[in-house]
């Protein structure tokens, strides 16, 4: 596989539920990161991890719980979320240096709090 | 802290016609400033980027973006609107140098392409 592959696709899940959300990268970066996109609301960045580690939390709420094992994989633990949680999660990663050259998206995870 | 400001949250246009997205960007320095493309239920893909090189710069499926510093703008055009464009557009600034990892982005521009 290439590029940015995020699992599931889409998942619906009750407030007690524990899910986790999966992003593993092929492209040799270096940095993961994890935005939720809601509707009629920009782009929120939700976490960075930089060379493994964590360098960017944006007061992001404890029910949102992030880990990246390698610099590879990226998950993103849910448990007791709110229906306000419901948004298209989006994972990127890119090469941190001293050039930007942008990130690469996966396709994301629609999911739904009932 | 920078920031990107898209104006006009839809565009409608016609099939053939000039497609121009908007994009004003803050900074105190000159940023990096990129396009990105949303097709429905899919993630983001890079349409093209400035990095400090040259001024006008040609991205994927015929888009190009022009950076005007006098006016701290970066906006998209497209000589001639296709059905297949019709997507959620997104400007997006970093700053430069080894800081220059993280991106902020606008609040999107979704385009109609009426036949």
């Amino acid at each position: 596989e290439t590029g940015v592959t995020q699992t599931p696709r889409h998942l619906v899940m009750g407030m007690t539920n524990k899910k986790s959300l999966k992003c593993e990268q092929h492209l040799g970066h270096n940095a993961m990161y994890w935005y939720k996109q809601s509707a009629k609301k920009p782009l929120e960045l939700m976490f960075v991890y930089s060379l493994e580690e964590r360098v960017e939390n944006n007061s992001v709420p404890s029910r949102f719980s992030p880990e990246c094992p390698n610099s590879s994989h990226l998950f993103l633990h849910l448990h007791t979320l709110q229906p306000e949680d419901s948004a298209l999660y989006l994972c990127a990663s890119s090469q941190v240096s001293q050039g930007n050259y942008g990130y690469t998206f996966g396709s994301g995870t629609r999911l739904t709090v009932v | 802290a920078q920031s990107v400001t898209q104006l006009g949250s839809h565009v409608s246009v016609s099939e053939g016609a000039l497609v121009l997205l908007r994009c004003n960007y803050s900074s105190s320095v000159p940023p990096y400033l990129f396009w990105y493309v949303q097709y429905p239920n899919q993630g983001l893909q890079l349409l093209l980027k400035y990095t400090s090189a040259a001024t006008l710069v040609k991205g994927i499926n015929g888009f190009e973006a022009e950076f005007k510093k006098s006016e701290t703008s970066f906006h998209l055009t497209k000589p001639s609107a296709h059905m297949s464009d019709a997507a959620e557009y997104f400007c997006a600034v970093s700053p430069t140098g080894a800081a220059g990892n993280k991106l902020t982005f606008g609040g999107g521009t979704r385009v109609l392409v009426k036949p």
